[in-house]
Order: structure tokens, then sequence, then C-alpha cells
């Protein structure tokens, strides 16, 4: 079956540890995404990638890094100068950000991150 | 800047009660609309999109209509396994990112 596995799916996290959150999918899909979302508000990006080795930063990359070494792979790192890093972690693919179109985004189950 | 607002915040309905979820949006150039349903801790389920004023798509008991101020989600005659938070994502064509609304949380009371 295709789909985005996301592991694992509890994580919990002392002050001043590295996290690395891991997504993989096998939709053959180009583009991936990272989201935080918290209680009572919207997704939130903070990383997305249109194509192997290259990414960008979202609105709340601060904290946080990414790598694209496989297109299958976009692993995210919550770093100990994320301040405030507990919430639900949802990462996403889609088949390309083609201008002129858009498609639509499809997500794993989901990490959800505690500091201790 | 692209804004999404979803109202209300939560809905409880009984079995069979119709209703529908609101999503406003001020966009500069709208490219997409999106829905999808949220279950309680697990990530959302792709729905439906819709492109333009005036297109209806349905699922099931599910039907999202636009404006070009606004989508309904309208739901008919819902279940008990209807209860989700359901999200409302917009696209546009100054930013190739899709902003979400917080979402509305429906319970379907039996």
């Amino acid at each position: 079956d295709g789909g985005i596995t996301q592991s694992p799916k509890y994580l919990f996290r002392k002050e001043g540890q590295n996290v690395t959150l891991s997504c993989e999918q096998n939709l053959n899909h180009d583009a991936m995404y990272w989201y935080r979302q918290d209680p009572g508000q919207g997704l939130r990006l903070i990383y997305y990638s249109q194509i192997v080795n290259d990414f960008q930063k979202g609105d709340i990359a601060e904290g946080y890094s990414v790598s694209r070494e496989k297109k299958e792979s976009f692993p995210l790192t919550v770093t100990s100068a994320q301040k405030n890093p507990t919430a639900f972690y949802l990462c996403a693919s889609s088949i390309a950000r083609v201008a002129g179109s858009y498609n639509e985004q499809f997500f794993g189950p989901g990490t959800r991150l505690t500091v201790l | 800047e692209d804004q999404v607002t979803q109202s209300p915040e939560a809905l409880r309905l009984q079995e069979g009660e119709s209703s529908s979820l609101n999503c406003s949006y001020t966009v500069s150039g709208l490219r997409g609309l999106f829905w999808y349903r949220q279950d309680p801790g697990k990530g959302p389920e792709f729905l439906f999109t819709l492109y333009s004023a005036g297109e209806e798509k349905e699922k099931e008991r599910l039907k999202a209509t636009l404006t070009k101020k606004e989508s309904f989600l309208h739901i008919t005659a819902p279940k008990p396994e209807d209860s989700a938070t359901y999200l409302c994502a917009v696209s546009s064509y100054n930013n190739n990112d899709m902003r979400f609304g917080a979402g509305t949380r429906l319970t379907v009371k039996p």
C-alpha cells in the first residue's frame, strides 16, 4: 500500500536534547512538508522540500532542521534551540509544487513530541 | 497575507441533524481550497479540492461548495462516525504554501 509513515508515534525529549522525527513516503511524490499542530491552532509550516537536496524554510523554521538526501525520506530534527517543542508534528507529501496548479497534500499519522 | 477562518469552533449535532461548517478566506488569487478530516491523534485525511467559485463536490454525506469569499461543508443526515475535526486550507498564486484554519470540531450524538 502506498502511503506516508512517521516514527515514532510518541517521543519524549529532555531539556537540551536534539531529537529526530522520521518521515518516509512511497507515493513517488516530489514535494514533502513538515507541519506543527498545537491545540486550537491551524497547522503551521516548518520546512518544505520540492526536490532532493533542496529545502526551504516555512513560517516557523527556527529551532528545526531538515535534510532531503533521498526522494522518499524527509527527517526533521528538533534542536535544543526550539524553546517550546511540545506539539503534534505532521509530515505531508504532494506530487509536486507546479506553477499553475496545486496538488493536494497527503499526511502521515503524526508524531507527538513531549518535552519532559 | 492569506487568512483562513473556520466557524463554528465546535458543533454538536444529533444523528440525522443536517448542518454546515463555514470556511471564510482572504487570499490574493485563489489557487485552491482544500477540506480535510482529522480524527483525534491522527493525521488529516484529504476530502476535497475546490478551484473556482460555484464549484461543488460530494462524497457520501458530505458536500463542499465554494464562493469567492467562503466555502461550506454541508453534512447531510450525519452519523456518529462523522465525528471529527474538519480542517480547511487555501493556497494562492502569491504563496505556494497552504494556509490552514484552526478547524471545526464536530460531534454527532446517536
